[in-house]
Parts: C-alpha cells; sequence; structure tokens
C-alpha cells in the first residue's frame, strides 16, 4: 500500500505570491489533515477534510485554504505568502472510526519565502 | 483550549533508558500519541493510550495517567537511531465536535556513544 505522497517536496517562493501544494492520501483514507511546521512552533494544525468537507479548522488567516476532491486528495492553497509563511507543510490521512485512529503523515512540502 | 509541554531538548548514552515526560491540558480528552520524527523525514507512529497505565512495544513504552494529565515515553536499550524528536499529541474534540490531534513542540533526542 503506497503511503501519504506529497508534492512538491521543496518550494521557493516570493513575498505576495500564491502557492497550491497537493497531498495523496493512503489508499481508503478519506481524512486528510494539514499541519504547519516550524522549529520554534512545533506542529499546528491547518485544517482537516472527511468527504470533501471541511470538518476542523485551525487558527490561521483566511489566507490558508484547502479542499478535497472526491477521490480524497487534498490540496491546500496559501495567498499573499508572507515570510512567516516558511515552514514544512505536512499532511497525514486516516481512517476515521478506527479505534486507535492514527495519522500517517507524508514526508512534507518544504516552503521557503523571500 | 490545548496545551501540551514536554522538555525541549535530552540527551543519553547508548544503551542507556531514557523517559520523555509530556504534560497536557485539554478539554476533551481522547487518547495520546507518540511520534517519532527523524531530521527531514516524516513523524512516524510510535503508541497510543487511551486509559490509564503502560502500554509495552518492544524497546518503547508509553504511560498515561489522565487524572494528572501526564505521559512519558520511555526508551530502553537506546540506540543511534534513536537520535530523533519525539512528539507528543493529544486526540480532542475540537469546538465543531470532529476530533483532531493537537501537537507539542516535541522533544529534541541525541543519543551519543
Amino acid at each position: 500500500k503506497a503511503g501519504v505522497t506529497q508534492t512538491p517536496r521543496y518550494l521557493i517562493k516570493t513575498r505576495g505570491q500564491q502557492v497550491t501544494l497537493s497531498c495523496s492520501p493512503i489508499s481508503g483514507h478519506r481524512s486528510v489533515s494539514w499541519y504547519q511546521q516550524t522549529p520554534g512552533q512545533g506542529l499546528q494544525f491547518l485544517f482537516e477534510y472527511f468527504s470533501e468537507t471541511q470538518r476542523n479548522k485551525g487558527n490561521f488567516p483566511g489566507r490558508f485554504s484547502g479542499r478535497q476532491f472526491s477521490n480524497s486528495r487534498s490540496e491546500m492553497n496559501v495567498s499573499t505568502l508572507e515570510l512567516g509563511d516558511s515552514a514544512l507543510y505536512l499532511c497525514a490521512s486516516s481512517s476515521p472510526g478506527e479505534t486507535n485512529e492514527k495519522l500517517f503523515f507524508g514526508s512534507g512540502t518544504q516552503l521557503s519565502v523571500l | 483550549g490545548q496545551n501540551i509541554d514536554q522538555p525541549t531538548e535530552m540527551t543519553a548514552t547508548e544503551g542507556a533508558i531514557v523517559q520523555i515526560n509530556c504534560t497536557y491540558q485539554t478539554s476533551g480528552f481522547n487518547g495520546l500519541f507518540w511520534y517519532q520524527q527523524h531530521a527531514g523525514e516524516a513523524p512516524t507512529f510510535l503508541s497510543y493510550n487511551v486509559l490509564d497505565g503502560l502500554e509495552e512495544k518492544g524497546r518503547f513504552s508509553s504511560f498515561l495517567s489522565r487524572s494528572k494529565g501526564y505521559s512519558y515515553l520511555l526508551l530502553k536499550e537506546l540506540q543511534m537511531k534513536d537520535s530523533a524528536s519525539y512528539l507528543c499529541a493529544v486526540r480532542d474534540h475540537g469546538w465543531t465536535g470532529f476530533q483532531k490531534l493537537v501537537f507539542g513542540t516535541g522533544t529534541r533526542l541525541l543519543v551519543s556513544p
């Protein structure tokens, strides 16, 4: 079974630009969560999608958005990039309903904003 | 809201035992997870506790006390490859009623020869 796949692996953007990151979950997983990871803050929850619906959202500005498609693949978008958006963006998939439902993470997209 | 605390860094010697503590405050606790993350890699699942007590899995064990809001991860017979960050995460009911994992900032463990 293939793991969680995130593309691209690395991105370099400049302030003011926008970016779209992609995540393909493990086959059969319908929940996709996104996290931002920075050295000082650790993993910060962005949002979670299940069956194309956003079920949970973290405390991030509206510049951060996402969506999920009918095949469970997900994208997140960051508009009007700021220097502080430089981080590792991790996607994780899970299968809700399992007793010890756990997240399976992709390798992440390392975003650098110059 | 949620608050999860764990030490920033720990060092230990190969072959030794190390205990990484995690304390948490959350409104809708529904399980605690430990993940391991090597530099530049994805976090990988280590353990899960939802009831009080000790869960053992090979060289790794995890303990939970819900009344104290406390957990620890115990690593025995340390190996060099155990040098990594260890993330404590609490499954919490968000304001929407749906669950999410809230992570601590992680503990960076350095194992020396």
